[in-house]
């Protein structure tokens, strides 16, 4: 079975502007959860889509929203990039939902300059 | 207080020997909880999960949990220099999956 994948696997991009990050989960899983992880603050929670509905959503600002499609694929947006939203972007698939065990994909770097 | 803390390390253990690796967490109605290896420049890896009070074995890893004290902890038996990397706890909250800042375990030869 394939594993999670992501694309890009790498970014950079300018402050003020927006990226979109795609997520595909492994087949069959209908959870996906997004993931920021940086140096200082470790792995922040982003927020989790099940079923395409939005279950949770951590402590981040509106400028940053997700979705996900009919598939299952997430996709991740930041918009109005700053230079402390580098970082990297995991997302991770589970069968059932967060409660259960959640495999990784292998990230999006973002650099913001 | 943290919501899940661990001690960042790094821990060093000689091949061979036992590497314990320590979390607590502070949400007394968490369910779930999960353990990640994280090598350098990768994503987290699934280890080990458990959600019952006691041990639960899977190859040279044993986790265990005690909910009474919030603790959840890692062993790995017969340690070796593959397994240098950080240990990452996870533990499901209310809503949200909550990750320790890990521990780096440093296995040497």
């Amino acid at each position: 079975k394939a594993g999670v994948t992501q694309t890009p696997r790498y970014l950079i991009k300018t402050r003020g502007q927006q990226v979109t990050l795609s997520c595909s989960p492994i087949s069959g899983h209908r959870s996906v959860s997004w993931y920021q992880q940086t140096p200082g603050q470790g792995l922040q929670f982003l927020f989790e889509y099940f079923s395409e509905t939005q279950r949770n959503k951590g402590n981040f600002p509106g400028r940053f929203s997700g979705r996900q499609f009919s598939n299952s694929r997430s996709e991740m947006n930041v918009s109005t990039l700053e230079l402390g939203d580098s970082a990297l972007y995991l997302c991770a698939s589970s069968l059932l939902g967060s409660n259960y065990e959640q495999y990784f994909g292998p990230g999006t770097r973002l650099t913001v300059t | 207080q943290k919501e899940v803390e661990q001690n960042s390390g790094p821990l060093s253990v000689p091949e061979g020997a036992i590497a314990s690796l320590n979390c607590t967490y502070s949400d007394r109605g968490s369910q779930s909880f999960f353990w990640y290896r994280q090598y350098s420049g990768k994503s987290p890896e699934l280890i080990m999960s458990i959600y019952s009070n006691g041990d639960k074995e899977d190859g040279r890893f044993t986790a265990q949990l005690n909910k009474a004290s919030q603790y959840v902890s890692l062993l790995i038996r017969d340690s070796q220099p593959s397994d240098s990397a950080t240990y990452l706890c996870a533990v499901k909250g209310t809503d949200k999956l909550i990750f320790g800042t890990g521990t780096r375990l440093q296995v040497f030869p």
